[in-house]
């Protein structure tokens, strides 16, 4: 069990470019989720996966945002034309979800600075 | 909507007890989740408690509920150098799977 991994861990752009990143679950663990950590706050809560189903997204994903998992097991996680709002430290976590808590496992995060 | 509070910081002496507290708002709240993070690390899952407990232990880790104030605690005994980091409590309503809402942190800083 590697864990959760995210690639990559640094990502500088500039305003208005594309940028996209990649999270890697714990293998056989059903669900992914993104969020979004800024400086002082705790992470909020942006989208999540069940399989390759996106079953749900918060508000704060704009049409900005999108994400994919395609075959149930990497996800990317893509902004379009960047802005400096969007500096942040973007997490991925990961569940197996059958009953319980379902408790969710963090990636290290991806550092995203717009510049 | 949901809304979790932590305070932001507690100080306490290596080998006493730290007490960090967490306030929620959601009545239908069904886990409650304790994550650590260390300096530019990411989350790591302490514990979590289900609504229909009140306490949960795990060894040097005590979790108590109070379902009724919607208070939430997380003990840690014999507080070590290594417990320095930003505490945050998480909550979610949806049978645990869904998104979790979490509190803005509570550093905790150890003294010598």
């Amino acid at each position: 069990d590697t864990g959760v991994s995210q690639n990559p861990r640094h990502k500088i752009t500039k305003r208005g470019q594309n940028v996209t990143f990649r999270c890697d679950p714990i293998s056989e663990h059903n669900r992914l989720y993104w969020y979004r950590q800024t400086l002082g706050q705790g992470p909020e809560f942006l989208t999540y996966f069940q399989n390759e189903a996106q079953l749900e997204k918060s508000r704060l994903l704009s049409d900005r945002f999108s994400a994919e998992r395609p075959k149930g097991s990497f996800s990317t996680l893509e902004i379009q034309r960047t802005e400096q709002g969007d500096s942040a430290m973007y997490l991925c976590a990961s569940s197996l979800v059958r009953q319980g808590a379902g408790e969710q496992y963090f990636g290290p995060g991806t550092r995203l600075t717009v510049t | 909507g949901e809304d979790v509070e932590q305070s932001l910081f507690l100080s306490v002496r290596e080998g006493d007890s730290s007490v960090i507290n967490c306030t929620y708002t959601d009545s239908s709240s069904t886990y409650l989740y304790w994550y650590k993070q260390e300096p530019g690390a990411g989350l790591q899952l302490l514990t979590y408690i289900f609504s229909n407990m009140d306490m949960k232990q795990d060894q040097r880790l005590t979790v108590l509920l109070n379902k009724k104030d919607k208070h939430l605690s997380l003990r840690i005994a014999d507080t070590q150098t290594g417990d320095s980091a930003i505490y945050f409590c998480a909550e979610t309503s949806g049978g645990g799977a869904d998104g979790l809402t979490f509190g803005k942190g509570t550093h905790l800083i150890i003294q010598p």
